[in-house]
């Protein structure tokens, strides 16, 4: 199952509401995760099962989606979220989408 | 607190073999799904290979499949990854990541990673 981001990167000031999208090649029903991931650090989890906010993660962050589409949204944009944001298809064989990343304007 | 710290990584001629340890503490590690993910420098995240609680089930990504071996050992709370017949595009820093209970591929905990080059 191929995984599709978009924006590859997106520019962005604090304050702003951001939305990242992931495409999958076939249905995977809700079986999304969303990372973040920061220069020289492992990723993070940020949602489980396309809308299930892991535990510590701020509610800024919210995920959703079903079967090919899902959306990543950021409502207000924070100086610690600048990073890359990935996606992933939770099946037997997982696969991560190409990767998105947020950048200051 | 939960940590994963790999070790294991280096330098390794093409065709060679490397064998990766993540040693686990803070959580029951038996009752934990476990999985291996690499990251090219500069590029983005690739799954490797899962292992289910019992080692029952295990998985690969047809890149590594027939060269990877994925194990476990509950007593010592230690993960493995043995990589055989290594190529250039091995190199990665890894990482071991610990899956969510409802979902186990999804990484919920992850180590720091360890470098692995497979240079001539």
């Amino acid at each position: 199952i191929q995984l599709t981001q978009s924006p590859s990167s997106l520019s962005a000031s604090v304050g702003d509401r951001v939305t990242i999208t992931c495409r999958a090649s076939q249905g995977i029903s809700s079986h999304l995760a969303w990372y973040q991931q920061k220069p020289g650090k492992a990723p993070k989890l940020l949602i489980y099962v396309a809308s299930t906010l892991q535990s510590g993660v701020p509610s800024r962050f919210s995920g959703r989606g079903s079967g090919t589409d899902f959306t990543l949204t950021i409502s207000s944009l924070q100086p610690e979220d600048f990073a890359t944001y990935y996606c992933q298809q939770l099946n037997s064989y997982p696969s991560f989408g190409g990767g998105t990343k947020v950048e200051i304007k | 607190e939960v940590q994963l710290v790999e070790s294991g990584g280096g330098l390794v001629k093409p065709g060679g073999s490397l064998r990766l340890s993540c040693a686990a503490s803070g959580f029951t590690f038996s009752s934990y799904t476990m999985n291996w993910v690499r990251q090219a420098p500069g590029k983005g995240l690739e799954w490797v290979s899962s292992i289910s609680t019992t080692s029952t089930y295990i998985y690969y990504a047809d890149s590594v499949k027939g060269r990877f071996t994925i194990s476990r050992d509950n007593a010592k709370d230690s993960l493995y990854l043995q990589m055989n017949s290594l190529r250039a595009e091995d190199t990665a820093v890894y990482y071991c990541a610990r899956g969510l209970a409802v979902s186990g591929t999804a990484g919920d905990y992850w180590g720091q990673g360890t470098l692995v080059t497979v240079s001539s």
